[in-house]
């Protein structure tokens, strides 16, 4: 089945310590997303990726950082300088652009303490 | 700067109602994208509809459908007949050009759908 894999599905870490999302797609998108959600706010876009090798940032990428070295594949890891990182962190791709849908990941909830 | 509206936090309806989700959207941009989202209890957000700017027809899907208003600037979602499988938290969302010239996409917070039996 196509579709967008992360994992794991929950996370916990001590507060200090580096973490790294997994993000997987086989649906051939050149497109990939991470955002973030925290309760009773919409989604917002930490950082994209258009193209294998390149990605920017989105409205709150500060504490976190992105690789992009296989087009299938799109990690993100949630640094120490992130603040709260206590949250629920999704994934997408779409075929090329923000204007296209997006596909969505079940997601990681992540909780830090 | 882009920002959508979703002012209805959260509605509670039963079963066999009509209900309306309201989204209102503000941009500069002439050419711009709205979209709606589902998000079920299960977590991961599932794509209902696009529309773009130039483009105000209502269209209908099932039980679905949407209202595009240009001059109110608004894209309400209605669901006809609702079930509980249509309780879920529901995402509008604007992509355009945002400063600078660079793609931009926005959330509104969305709204929480409650349907009971």
């Amino acid at each position: 089945d196509g579709g967008i894999t992360q994992s794991p599905k929950y996370l916990f870490r001590k507060e200090g310590q580096n973490v790294t999302l997994s993000c997987e797609q086989n649906l051939n998108h050149d497109a990939m997303y991470w955002y973030r959600q925290d309760p009773g706010q919409g989604l917002r876009l930490i950082y994209y990726s258009q193209i294998v090798n390149d990605f920017q940032k989105g409205d709150i990428a500060e504490g976190y950082s992105v690789s992009r070295e296989k087009k299938e594949s799109f990690p993100l890891t949630v640094t120490s300088a992130q603040k709260n990182p206590t949250a629920f962190y999704l994934c997408a791709s779409s075929i090329a652009a923000l204007r296209d849908e997006q596909y969505f990941g079940p997601g990681t909830r992540l909780t830090v303490t | 700067a882009q920002k959508v509206t979703q002012a209805q936090t959260e509605i509670s309806v039963v079963e066999k109602e009509d209900v309306t989700l309201d989204c209102v959207y503000e941009t500069r941009d002439t050419t711009y994208y709205l979209f709606w989202y589902k998000q079920p209890p299960s977590g991961e957000l599932v794509f209902l509809i696009r529309r773009n700017s130039f483009d105000e027809q209502n269209e209908i899907s099932g039980r679905y459908s949407w209202n595009f208003q240009k001059s109110t600037s608004s894209f309400n979602f209605t669901i006809t007949a609702s079930q509980v499988v249509d309780s879920a938290v529901y995402f509008c969302a604007l992509s355009g050009l945002g400063q600078g010239g660079s793609e931009k996409l926005v959330f509104g917070k969305g709204m929480k759908l409650t349907v009971n039996p």
